[in-house]
């Protein structure tokens, strides 16, 4: 079973409809990770816990928001999907430091 | 601002060939580095790392060599296989921060049989 999963793997929605993306982990990691991945673009960061209910701004987290109620799961949430959040999604998972980030298979969103 | 950038977008090699994918870094405060591959359809996966203090580290068919006085990171991928195929990004962590990755944009290899 893979250790870091996401749900749903595909997504098409329309404009101003709200969005929740699943991550869940079996890894046991405390840091868990939201990027958006666009063509020509690296990853880039939305937001990060370090801990349950630890909530952290990344780079880009307008339009965004998290939840972190268990160890093992991650949400993000697009409270009015708009056209330019359409991306590939990527949840990841980290140990005590930012070493080594495990990333989950990634959500396909398309907002339309 | 800092970035992470690649020299090369697309890179195609023969099968059994060596590959070479480079990444220039601007941020002389970066004191770790990754490399991961990102085959089609999937999330990006972890090859290797190397910290500032050393210069070159082996894995298995995988070679990182970190140039500090340029700043410049490389990826070599002994006898290439088709398997080898995906986008390879590099990754940087700047120095005192104890959470953030800067990612490179991609090199897509393609290896031909």
């Amino acid at each position: 079973d893979a250790d870091v999963t996401q749900t749903p793997r595909n997504r098409i929605t329309k404009t101003g409809k709200r969005i929740m993306l699943e991550c869940s982990q079996t890894k046991g990691h405390d840091r868990m990770y939201w990027y958006r991945q666009d063509p020509g673009l690296g990853l880039r960061l939305i937001y990060y816990s370090f801990d349950v209910k630890d909530i952290n701004k990344g780079e880009i987290s307008d339009g965004y928001s998290v939840s972190r109620q268990a160890q093992a799961k991650f949400s993000l949430s697009l409270e009015s999907a708009i056209p330019n959040q359409t991306a590939l999604y990527f949840c990841a998972t980290s140990g005590q430091s930012v070493d080594e980030q495990f990333f989950g298979p990634g959500t396909r969103l398309t907002v339309l | 601002g800092e970035s992470v950038g690649l020299h090369l977008p697309t890179l195609s090699v023969q099968e059994g060939d060596n590959s070479i994918i480079n990444c220039a870094y601007s941020n002389s405060a970066s004191d770790y580095f990754i490399w991961y591959k990102q085959e089609s359809g999937k999330g990006p996966q972890f090859i290797i790392d190397i910290r500032s203090n050393m210069d070159k580290r082996q894995g298995q068919r995988v070679t990182v060599l970190l140039n500090k006085t340029v700043k410049h990171l490389s990826l070599q991928i002994a006898a290439t296989q088709p398997g080898d195929s995906a986008v390879y990004f590099c990754a940087e962590n700047p120095w005192g921060s104890n959470y953030k990755l800067t990612f490179g944009k991609g090199t897509l290899l393609t290896v031909n049989p």
